[in-house]
């Protein structure tokens, strides 16, 4: 069974960091990309980054680019999302998922407010 | 960046009712290898989204057959013959052929 647990989400204050992590277990986690995804409260869904299954790779859209990072661990099965500089408007559950988004986490709610 | 537009934003059925969401790219998809990257989600009051169909009309395993996608280029349909109560919730599609990957606002799927 495919499983991915998202961790590391919690209240913040604006401009402070934050780091995501998320074990993937049941598929050989380095044949895939993997990305972050996020669905602010009520909202629809917004991608956040992405990673080749090397890691060699990533992407970003403006809205985080700069002061997001995405990384892996192929040995450890484990996906990061390291947040820095982060405003209210970062509030948000972050799905961990796979390439072509076949594969979900529960998500792990962030919350940026002072 | 591109914009994809879904229609209709609400979605009220009955049991057994054939309905059809519209997702619409201000450009197109198609990718330079051939691949239409434009996919279909469900998600389910509470829930996680899950995969429903991937590029365009590949149906998901595990997805009951009711659930089919199709078009090309800018302009596609998901259909669900015969909506079951396990149906209901927001659907989003989502195009993966231009960076950044964007999603459709969403349709929600209510009983009527």
């Amino acid at each position: 069974e495919v499983q991915l647990v998202e961790t590391g989400g919690g209240l913040v204050q604006p401009g402070r960091s934050l780091k995501l992590s998320c074990v993937a277990s049941g598929f050989t986690f380095n044949n895939y990309w993997m990305s972050w995804t996020r669905q602010a409260p009520g909202k629809g869904l917004e991608w956040v980054a992405s990673i080749t299954n090397s890691g060699g790779s990533t992407y970003y859209p403006d809205s985080v680019k700069g002061r997001f990072t995405i990384s892996r661990d192929n040995a450890q099965n484990t996906l990061y999302l390291q947040m820095n500089s982060l405003r209210s408007e970062d509030t948000a559950t972050y799905y961990c998922t796979s390439g072509a988004f076949a594969y979900w986490g529960q998500g792990t709610l962030v919350t940026v407010s002072s | 960046d591109v914009v994809l537009t879904q229609t209709p934003p609400t979605l009220s059925a009955t049991i057994g009712q054939s309905v059809s969401i519209s997702c619409r790219s201000s450009q197109s998809l198609l990718h330079s290898n051939g691949n239409t990257y434009l996919h279909w989600l469900l998600q389910r009051p509470g829930q996680s989204p899950q995969l429903l169909i991937y590029l365009v009309s590949r149906l998901e395993s595990g997805v009951p057959n009711r659930f089919s996608g199709s078009g090309s280029g800018t302009d596609f349909t998901l259909k669900i013959s015969g909506v079951e109560a396990e149906d209901l919730g927001v659907y989003y599609c989502v195009q993966g052929t231009h960076a950044p990957y964007t999603f459709g606002a969403g349709t929600k799927l209510e009983l009527k």
